[in-house]
């Protein structure tokens, strides 16, 4: 069983939609999750991270952590075309200083 | 959000030639940075990470005598490409983690490799 798990998709929204992207893990004591957008021939960006069971919101993004589920997601409300882009899910790895990267799914906003 | 530079951001070089990539962070110091490699439609893949005046640690199947890493201060690691071939080329990321509590990430720019 891989460790963070991803829906690669294309996951094609409609612009103005809310877009939907899940992440699950396997690891019970993972206790910071991490949302990255990356677009084509970029390095990751960091676009929030949540540690707390229950939603949190910046922007038009928010991210839902429900640990006893072992999931996590992130909606992007209003999408944008420039919001097309592969988001990638990173897990810390308990007590050290490493993530561990979902695959990432790749977004399609039309326009 | 924090700073990580990388240079260069792009080289091409000839099969057989060493390649040095350097990663630093801006504005904060970071005992460890991580060295990422990505080929075109694909994930990240960890490679090492890199740990201020201590020996590097390697993913399995990483080769530790072909991929050099050094990380000789608290803001810089150097990753060398030694003997380069065709099949190294990629897209070599490295991050840094800023803060002890989250260990929020930060990436550098990215180098893009290209051996001919």
């Amino acid at each position: 069983q891989k460790e963070v798990e991803q829906n690669s998709g294309p996951l094609s929204v409609p612009e103005g939609a809310i877009a939907s992207l899940n992440c699950t893990y396997s690891d019970r004591g993972s206790q910071s999750f991490f949302w990255y957008r990356q677009y084509s021939g970029k390095s990751p960006e960091l676009i929030m991270f949540i540690y707390s069971n229950g939603d949190k919101e910046d922007g038009r993004f928010t991210a839902q952590l429900n640990k006893a589920s072992q999931y996590v997601s992130l909606l992007i409300r209003d999408s944008q075309p420039s919001d097309s882009a592969t988001y990638l899910c990173a897990v810390n790895i308990p007590y050290g200083q490493n993530f561990v990267f979902g695959p990432g799914t790749r977004l399609s906003v039309l326009p | 959000g924090a700073v990580v530079s990388q240079h260069p951001s792009w080289v091409i070089c000839k099969s057989g030639t060493s390649v040095k990539i350097e990663c630093r962070s801006l504005d904060f110091q970071a005992t460890t940075m991580f060295w990422y490699r990505q080929f075109p439609k694909q994930s990240l893949m960890l490679m090492a990470t890199s740990n201020e005046g201590s020996k590097a640690t390697y993913e399995q199947g990483v080769e530790k005598d072909k991929f050099l890493i050094n990380h000789a201060s608290l803001t810089l690691s150097t990753l060398t490409v030694t003997s380069a071939h065709p099949e190294d080329s990629s897209f070599y990321i490295c991050s840094a983690p800023r803060t002890i509590t989250y260990n929020e990430q930060f990436f550098g720019p990215g180098t893009r490799l290209t051996v001919l």
